[in-house]
């Protein structure tokens, strides 16, 4: 069974331009979540979709956005992109709605310079 | 507020137990406290999840009091191999997820 794929691994932006990760769940997860990761703030909830609609959102502002599909298959977009939006983005699949036990992807690296 | 905090970090030596607690006030009513390890350059993995009292699978346990304030994760008889960073995760009222920020288990031979 394959795992969580997200894609592409590592990028590399300028400052103001914007971004789409993508994020392919284990088959048959319906919800897809989306973590930011910093060494200072650590793991911090950005949104989580479930039958292609955002549940629930986390304390990022409104560049940070995303959007799932049909076939579960999500996609991550930051807009205006600053300096601090460096980080590592992962991304989770699981069964249902609000269900903890998740299967993490192995990220993407974001530099913004 | 919602906050979930957790020790920075902890040692152990090979074989011991090693009990990690985790502070989680105004969890929401219907969500269960779930534990993460991640090792560098790779995502979260799953460990163990709970409701209340006890839960235990073939790689830890977690034990939950009555008014699930907190929980200990315990993982028994450690190994070197089990350095890492261990997260808990809580829902709370507001609908808001909430990781703590990592405990740094490091075991020692």
């Amino acid at each position: 069974k394959a795992g969580v794929t997200q894609t592409p691994r590592y990028l590399i932006k300028t400052r103001g331009q914007q971004v789409t990760l993508s994020c392919s769940p284990i088959s048959g997860h319906r919800s897809v979540s989306w973590y930011q990761q910093t060494p200072g703030q650590g793991l911090q909830f950005l949104f989580e979709y479930f039958s292609e609609t955002q549940r629930n959102k986390g304390n990022f502002p409104g560049r940070f956005s995303g959007r799932q599909f049909s076939n579960s298959r999500s996609e991550m977009n930051v807009s205006t992109l600053e300096l601090g939006d460096s980080a590592l983005y992962l991304c989770a699949s699981s069964l249902e709605f609000r269900d903890f036990e998740a299967f993490f992807g192995q990220g993407t690296r974001l530099t913004v310079v | 507020l919602a906050k979930t905090t957790q020790p920075i970090s902890m040692d152990s030596y090979e074989g011991q137990e090693v009990n990690i607690t985790c502070s989680h006030n105004n969890i929401a009513t219907n969500d269960y406290i779930t534990w993460y390890q991640q090792f560098p350059s790779q995502g979260p993995r799953f460990i163990i999840q709970g409701y209340k009292t006890k839960v235990t699978n073939e790689v830890a346990s977690l034990f939950i009091p009555a008014d699930r304030k907190s929980s200990t994760l315990s993982l028994p008889r450690v190994s070197l191999s089990d350095t890492a960073v261990y997260y808990c995760l809580v829902g709370y009222n507001d609908y808001k997820l909430s990781f703590g920020a990592g405990t740094t288990v490091t075991v020692r031979a």
